[in-house]
């Protein structure tokens, strides 16, 4: 089993401010590291796929770095809007299987 | 585009009973990989089917197990309930097996057993 650690476990953000959170992987034998977001009553919906060191990608307000070597991936929300109220997943991609952390629960407060 | 349909939505079991779950993918996807949550953890990886072939398994007991059709299609059942199963069941597709691709989830079946 792959520890996959996503931390904080939750946070509260007020609107318009701008916020990050953490997951943390096996360094060794990396294919490639997900990012999802699971909105209350939906399913969770893909935000990127990262696959080499040094990546960053962005979607809209939303953006994330990749670390292969140190294992970290950072998820990074500018200026939070209260759609962006989500738990984010991350999942470790190894031997054909995601292993996915808990969470990181986001609540956007006007 | 349809997305990923998953039946039944909702259901109750006792204890003993057995249960199957099915699962749509997104037309022209060949992997289908089914995930269980319960209340605080994490979504845990059940299996992962690849043109009706079982590619991976998760660490769950012999009592969950799955099966994939030639249409993609996918059913996982789990027999002789406990309630520690009461989770919401999972299904997500992919164009490509076991993979970078990302995957694309259905809304779930939420099982509850008494």
């Amino acid at each position: 089993i792959l520890n996959v650690e996503q931390s904080p476990q939750s946070l509260h953000v007020q609107e318009g401010d701008s916020t990050n959170f953490t997951c943390s992987f096996p360094s060794s034998n990396f294919y490639a590291l997900h990012w999802y977001r699971w909105e209350t009553a939906k399913s969770p919906e893909a935000l990127f796929v990262m696959t080499l060191n040094g990546d960053e990608k962005k979607k809209g307000r939303i953006s994330a770095t990749l670390n292969t070597k140190e294992g970290y991936s950072y998820l990074y929300i500018k200026g939070s809007q209260p759609e962006d109220s989500a738990t984010y997943l991350c999942a470790f991609l190894n031997d054909y299987k995601l292993s996915f952390g808990a969470g990181t629960t986001v609540t956007v407060r006007a | 585009k349809a997305g990923v349909t998953q039946t039944p939505r909702y259901l109750i079991k006792t204890r003993g009973q057995q249960v199957t779950l099915s699962c749509s993918p997104i037309s022209g996807h060949r992997s289908v990989s089914w995930y269980q949550q319960t209340p605080g953890q994490g979504l845990q990886f059940l299996f992962e089917y690849f043109s009706e072939t079982q590619r991976n398994k998760g660490n769950f007991p012999g009592r969950f197990s799955g099966r994939q059709f030639s249409n993609s299609r996918s059913e996982m059942n789990v027999s002789t309930l406990e309630l520690g199963d009461s989770a919401l069941y999972l299904c997500a597709s992919s164009s490509v097996t076991g993979d970078t691709g990302e995957l694309f989830f259905g809304e779930g079946s939420r099982l509850t057993v008494l």
